[in-house]
């Protein structure tokens, strides 16, 4: 079973240009999450779709960032135009439950520098 | 908000020695999970404690949990090199999982 994989693993933007995520979870999960770790802070919750509605995007931090899932599989993050506290590392994670139920996976990030 | 929160921050032992991190949350939850990061790594699943368990092994792993006090240890027995990494605690109360800042596990050989 192949896990769930993040595109690109690291990006390098200036300020104000924009950036689009990728995440392919594990196939047959419905539930996708996105989380932001800034350096030395917490790994804090973005969002979380069921399928391809958002079941919860209280922790998108504002309108620059626009998170999709067409059809239920893959999603994307996008965010524009960036900022410097943009930076960290973005993670993407599934599961075949919700996270109150199962356990998470979880790509390898991907590690964003805005200059 | 921040839910978990780990401590020590940072711990460094020798191999064949015992790791104890400790995690205090605040609100009430369904379950807590432990994670491990390897560095430049995804987390990865550890072990699951439900609100109704107090104690639960996997392997070297022990994890307790008190939700009187709203905290949970997770103990490594044995320590190897490899266990070196990030350990995260989160809890699931709503659909999504809350993690706190990590404990940073160096095992020196």
């Amino acid at each position: 079973e192949a896990g769930v994989t993040q595109f690109p693993s690291h990006s390098v933007i200036e300020k104000g240009q924009t950036v689009t995520l990728r995440c392919d979870p594990i196939s047959g999960h419905d539930n996708l999450y996105w989380y932001r770790r800034v350096m030395g802070k917490e790994i804090k919750f973005l969002l979380h779709f069921v399928k391809e509605s958002k079941q919860d995007e209280s922790g998108m931090p504002n309108n620059r960032f626009l998170a999709e899932r067409t059809g239920g599989t893959y999603s994307t993050l996008k965010v524009q135009p960036a900022e410097l506290e943009d930076s960290g590392v973005y993670f993407c994670a599934s599961s075949s439950r919700t996270a109150s139920n199962s356990p998470l996976h979880f790509g390898n990030g991907t590690r964003l520098t805005v200059t | 908000s921040q839910q978990g929160e780990e401590d020590p921050q940072a711990l460094s032992i020798q191999e064949g020695e015992n790791a104890t991190m400790n995690c205090s949350y605040k609100t009430s939850i369904n379950n807590l999970q432990w994670y491990r990061q390897n560095s430049g790594r995804g987390l990865v699943h550890l072990i699951l404690i439900r609100s109704n368990e107090r104690e639960k092994h996997s392997g070297r792993l022990r994890v307790t949990l008190d939700t009187s006090k709203k905290s949970s240890s997770l103990l490594i027995t044995a320590s190897r090199a490899a266990d070196t990494a990030s350990y995260f605690c989160a809890t699931g109360a709503g659909t999504a999982l809350i993690f706190g800042k990590g404990t940073t596990l160096s095992v020196s050989s």
